[in-house]
């Protein structure tokens, strides 16, 4: 079965300092990959898109970019982290097709202090 | 511009009780609607998906409607559990390609079960 992996759980990070988070996904093989962050009492925003290997879009201008180095890996990061950066980032992937469910990993929760 | 809302923000109910939620979209194009739920500090997990031609859609004690013609739709719980507490989050797909790369997230309704 597929199962998708995220970490850290919690994360405090001081502003100006640098961001890695990290999603793997096991059992299925060229998935979609998604990082979406989730701010109190917001719907979800996508950040990033994933249709392959070192294909990124990118949906929202920001201080955040995204690399996919292997089929299953896809990493979140930051140069310097902003106060508003803090949030719940979740990690997702599909099988691609139109009708395929997003599954979501546990999720991050970032402070920014 | 693609919006999806949701009613109530809130709600709270006694165990054993149903319960309906609405959504209500105005997405274009629309290609499906997704119901998800999730638990406080976890990742959604998917509970339906419904195309255009799809009126009703199941999943145990969960029940999805679509209007499209009026762009609403209501995930019905029924014989609610204390497990049910979650955050419920509709979400419309505005695309035909594959990448998912434009659902639009309602903001969910937050329900607690009381015993």
């Amino acid at each position: 079965s597929q199962t998708i992996h995220q970490w850290p759980a919690t994360l405090v990070q001081p502003v100006g300092s640098p961001l890695s988070l990290e999603c793997t996904v096991e059992g299925t093989s060229n998935p979609n990959l998604y990082w979406y962050r989730q701010a109190a009492g917001r719907g979800l925003q996508l950040l990033f898109y994933s249709v392959g290997i070192g294909q990124i879009s990118s949906e929202v201008p920001q201080n955040l970019s995204a690399s996919r180095p292997q089929d299953r890996q896809f990493i979140l990061s930051s140069k310097k982290l902003l106060l508003s950066d803090s949030g719940f980032y979740l990690c997702a992937w599909s099988s691609g097709g139109i009708y395929s469910p997003l599954h979501f990993g546990n999720g991050t929760r970032l402070t920014v202090t | 511009k693609n919006q999806v809302e949701q009613s109530p923000q809130s709600l709270i109910i006694l165990e054993g009780k149903n319960c309906t939620l609405q959504c209500n979209y105005t997405v274009s194009p629309f290609s499906n609607l997704r119901w998800y739920k999730q638990d406080t500090g976890r990742g959604p997990v998917s509970l339906t998906i419904m195309t255009f031609s799809e009126n009703t859609k199941s999943n145990g004690r969960y029940t999805a409607t679509l209007d499209a013609d009026t762009k609403q739709s209501s995930l019905h719980i029924t014989a609610s559990q204390l497990s049910d507490s979650a955050s419920y989050i509709c979400v419309v797909s505005a695309e035909y390609g594959g990448s998912q790369g434009n659902l639009i997230f309602g903001k969910g309704t937050k329900l607690s079960v009381k015993p």
